[in-house]
């Protein structure tokens, strides 16, 4: 059974450019999360969709940030223009109700490096 | 000025020791805490979650335990391995936020063969 699948796993820009993230959830997962980690600080929520709706958007850092799902099964976050403290691994997650509460399933992230 | 990124509290343990994992929290109106692995070059793995009305919850050699005067949080893993190597990270989750998640700083377990 696959899980939250990714891509690009890895990517290097430069500056000004955009950037497109991509993610396919489980198939009958109707939550999707858009994660942040970097060392300083931490793992972040970007936004959540539920039932291809955004959800919370509070969490994405200003206007180059947006994040689009347009069916269940893929979902988008697209930076535009990038800048370097963009660099960072973005995880997507997702859940169902019928699991445990809090139990979120991620993918492998994509490490984004702007230069 | 030089940035510096966060520095994780760290445990070594011994293969076959049990390790204990404390995690703090400060939100009382959590309905829900839950914790999480995360290997290197992978995202978060759930492990255990437990309800904030219970106090201990066991799982396959995990345990949770929580302790709400205190506001504190622990995972003991038993008998550890050096599968058992990864970032640790507690999360917490109200209801009425639907499946959002909080997480903690995390901490960095290495097992010794």
């Amino acid at each position: 059974d696959a899980g939250v699948i990714q891509s690009p796993r890895h990517e290097v820009t430069e500056m000004g450019q955009e950037v497109t993230l991509r993610c396919k959830p489980i198939s009958g997962h109707n939550s999707l999360f858009w994660y942040r980690q970097t060392m300083m600080r931490g793992l972040e929520l970007l936004i959540y969709f539920n039932n291809n709706v955004p959800i919370d958007d509070s969490g994405m850092p200003e206007d180059r940030f947006s994040a689009k799902m347009p069916n269940a099964s893929f979902s988008t976050l697209k930076i535009q223009p990038s800048e370097p403290r963009d660099s960072a691994v973005y995880f997507c997650a997702s859940s169902h109700p019928g699991q445990g509460a809090g139990e979120l399933f991620f993918g492998e992230g994509s490490r984004l490096t702007v230069l | 000025g030089e940035s510096v990124g966060l520095h994780l509290p760290t445990l070594s343990v011994q293969e076959g020791d049990n390790s204990i994992i404390n995690c703090a929290y400060s939100n009382s109106a959590s309905d829900y805490f839950i914790w999480y692995k995360q290997e290197s070059g992978k995202g978060p793995q759930f492990i255990i979650d437990i309800r904030s009305n219970m106090d201990k919850r066991q799982g396959q050699r995990v345990t949770v335990l929580l302790n709400k005067t205190v506001k504190h949080l622990s995972l003991q893993i038993a008998a550890t391995q050096p599968g058992d190597s990864a970032v640790y990270f507690c999360a917490e989750m109200r209801e009425t936020s639907g499946s959002r998640l909080t997480f903690g700083e995390g901490t960095q377990l290495t097992v010794n063969p």
